[in-house]
């Protein structure tokens, strides 16, 4: 069965600081992951995925992640945070490794940004 | 192009009654997903449709809660009757199998249960 790990409900750097969002997945199959992100009273919006092909993911926002197999982690990072990152973000690995059908989310980490 | 619309934003009710939400998909998408948000468990899938038939809903917590996709643009999650325990933040999502897409989630009903 899929599941998904976040390492730290929450997570406080500094603006200009290195962001790095922990999750590691299980899967039976080469998994299909996502990172969304949700801001106060919203719902959750995608940052990026991971499908096949490169394992270096770019999202919007200036977020990456990188699909490691042998780690079995996609970790979440952007070089300089900035205060509007602060949010909360989710890591979740598709149920039936098809995109399009039904998430398996992480507990989620809240990031905090101080100035 | 407009979203996932969910109605109502905020839900406060008394123990025992009836609770109904409901969700607008984005046209042309022919999945739809609920999902409950609490502290304690994180984001849980409750149940899903495609082509608006429920495909798995083994994350129903019990018979109090039942779900309907009569038509592709219309859902709703019942709540009958309603307990303290299911006060949460309440989202659907819709997603199309057209190639590869991504879940689009709503805003959120956020029940509250006195």
């Amino acid at each position: 069965a899929q599941s998904v790990t976040q390492l730290g409900s929450h997570v406080s750097v500094s603006e200009g600081a290195l962001v790095l969002l922990r999750c590691n997945y299980s899967s039976s199959v080469p998994p299909y992951l996502f990172w969304y992100v949700q801001y106060p009273n919203q719902g959750l919006q995608l940052l990026l995925k991971y499908t096949t092909g490169a394992t270096l993911v770019k999202g919007i926002n200036g977020f990456e992640a990188e699909f490691k197999k042998s780690e079995t982690s996609f970790h979440l990072t952007k070089p300089s945070a900035h205060m509007s990152d602060a949010a909360e973000y989710f890591c979740a690995v598709s149920l039936f490794n098809q995109a399009g059908t039904a998430l398996i989310f992480g507990k989620g980490t809240t990031l905090s940004v101080s100035s | 192009d407009a979203g996932v619309i969910q109605s109502p934003r905020h839900e406060v009710t008394e123990m025992g009654q009836e609770v109904t939400l409901r969700c607008k998909p984005i046209s042309g998408h022919d999945y739809l997903f609920w999902y409950r948000q609490t502290m304690m468990r994180g984001l849980e899938l409750l149940i899903y449709f495609n082509n608006n038939v429920p495909i798995d809903d083994s994350g129903m917590p019990e018979d109090r809660f039942s779900a309907k996709m009569p038509n592709a643009s219309f859902s709703t999650l019942k709540i009958q009757p309603s307990e303290p325990r299911d006060s949460a933040v309440y989202f659907c999502a819709s997603s199309s199998s057209q190639g590869i897409d991504t879940l689009h989630f709503g805003n959120g009903t956020r029940l509250t249960v006195t």
